[in-house]
């Protein structure tokens, strides 16, 4: 158990449709990382926040947004889904102990768009 | 971006061999980590390893961060062992992890 929790595991949903998906980073750590794994894309990082501001962004989609709140937890909203979308999304988090930029994974969460 | 290359990509042991996973990339990182992505999906940390030498039971890696490249050793392989191993990296001056397209693992009994 790697301390990272995201829900739900699994969601279903139509194309079009909106849908959020909820990270909780390891108790302490200030930095929150989403991922997107796709078959034809592999692991790619979308965005960062540290403390609640974005830090940095990758190949996040328009239609993609995240949000960290004051407790740290992290959600991300996908919108106008369409078949494409449909990856696992995993948050990862960094920030504390020695190893400050060692990233832990939660355990994903499978989005199917059909 | 950086660019990660793992090889070779599909790999099949018999229980009880070794094998040597290989990661390299185009340019510094100063945060390598190798991780173990099970049938069910799960990452799992292995090695947090920027340079060096580490061991943990029958795994262990090395990285030789002046050429860019990264080694993961697995020894005697049991079929848990099954599944992707992937490599990351992190670049100076950015936080993202970069990963590879991962190592297909099969070890059969």
């Amino acid at each position: 158990d790697s301390g990272v929790t995201q829900t739900p595991k699994h969601l279903i949903t139509a194309t079009g449709q909106r849908v959020t998906l909820r990270c909780s980073p390891r108790s302490g750590d200030l930095s929150v990382y989403w991922y997107q794994q796709s078959l034809d894309q592999g692991l790619q990082f979308l965005i960062q926040y540290y403390n609640g501001e974005e830090r940095a962004k990758g190949n996040i989609l328009e239609r993609f947004s995240a949000q960290q709140f004051p407790d740290l937890h992290s959600e991300l909203n996908l919108s106008s889904l369409e078949l494409g979308d449909s990856a696992l999304y995993f948050c990862a988090s960094s920030g504390i102990g020695g190893n400050y930029n060692e990233q832990f994974f939660g355990p994903g969460t499978r989005l199917t768009v059909l | 971006g950086i660019q990660v290359e793992q090889s070779p990509p599909d790999l099949i042991l018999q229980e009880g061999a070794n094998s040597t996973l290989r990661c390299n990339f185009s340019d510094s990182v100063n945060n390598l980590q190798w991780f173990h992505q099970n049938p069910w999906g799960q990452l799992i940390n292995l090695f947090y390893i920027p340079s060096g030498t580490k061991q943990n039971g029958r795994l262990s890696a090395t990285t030789v961060a002046t050429e860019r490249y990264s080694l993961l050793y697995i020894s005697s392989s049991q079929t848990t062992d099954s599944g992707v191993y992937f490599c990351a990296g992190r670049y100076y001056g950015n936080n993202r992890l970069a990963f590879g397209k991962g190592n297909q693992v099969v070890v059969i009994p």
